[in-house]
């Protein structure tokens, strides 16, 4: 396994449109985190699943932020609607379980809104 | 939310210098980890340390971990220019019914040749 992996790792997008950023966990773990950071601090959770169950959401940023992981596979992450507020680098990370809260992470999607 | 506090914020040293940065929390954790994020990429585990006053050694890197598990530090022997980036601690906080990792602001070094 290559370990996680995110598409695009760049996209540039106008205000007003919508965003979708896709991740594949290293397989063998059934937990998968999605981080937001911006420049000068440090990633900040959003929201995250075990298997295919999405367990906190209430973290993401407002309603125009949703997250799937279908089949407790690969995820994806859409913004509706960007603003430029939104740009960041969006990171994805995985762990097993049992190794707790050890993640590892996807080489991030930069995100810019114009 | 358990809160860790990274300091210095910003370090800019010459290379073969020692430096040390921090981890802060008022909080007691049961765990914490370093991690490294070169500019552009997701950040990279280092260490986890667990037991209080523990000491875990990277090559030239120093991670120890406060008796009392509130606080961490880094320390780095004869920096050098592949040292440089964002140094970040984390530490496990409860959301959605399980532990999750929570981030400092970490500490942007850089290793001047």
């Amino acid at each position: 396994d290559t370990g996680v992996s995110q598409d695009p790792r760049h996209k540039i997008t106008k205000r007003g449109q919508n965003v979708t950023f896709r991740c594949d966990p290293i397989s063998e773990h059934n937990r998968l985190y999605w981080y937001r950071q911006t420049l000068g601090q440090g990633p900040e959770f959003l929201t995250y699943f075990q298997n295919e169950a999405q367990l906190e959401k209430s973290r993401l940023l407002s309603d125009r932020f949703s997250a799937e992981r279908p089949k407790g596979s690969f995820s994806t992450l859409e913004i509706q609607r960007t603003e430029q507020g939104d740009s960041a680098m969006y990171l994805c990370a995985s762990s097993w379980t049992v190794a707790g809260t050890e993640a590892f992470f996807g080489q991030g999607t930069r995100l810019t809104v114009v | 939310t358990q809160l860790l506090e990274q300091s210095p914020q910003f370090l800019s040293i010459q290379e073969g210098e020692n430096l040390t940065v921090y981890c802060n929390s008022s909080s007691v954790f049961s765990s914490l980890q370093w991690y490294r994020q070169e500019p552009g990429e997701g950040p990279v585990l280092l260490v986890t340390v667990v037991t209080g006053g523990e000491v875990k050694k990277l090559k030239r890197l120093t991670f120890q971990f406060g008796d009392a598990r509130k606080d961490s530090s880094l320390h780095i022997t004869a920096a050098q220019p592949g040292d440089t980036g964002l140094y970040l601690c984390a530490g496990p906080s409860v959301s959605g019914g399980s532990y999750i990792p929570t981030f400092g602001r970490g500490t942007s070094l850089i290793v001047h040749p």
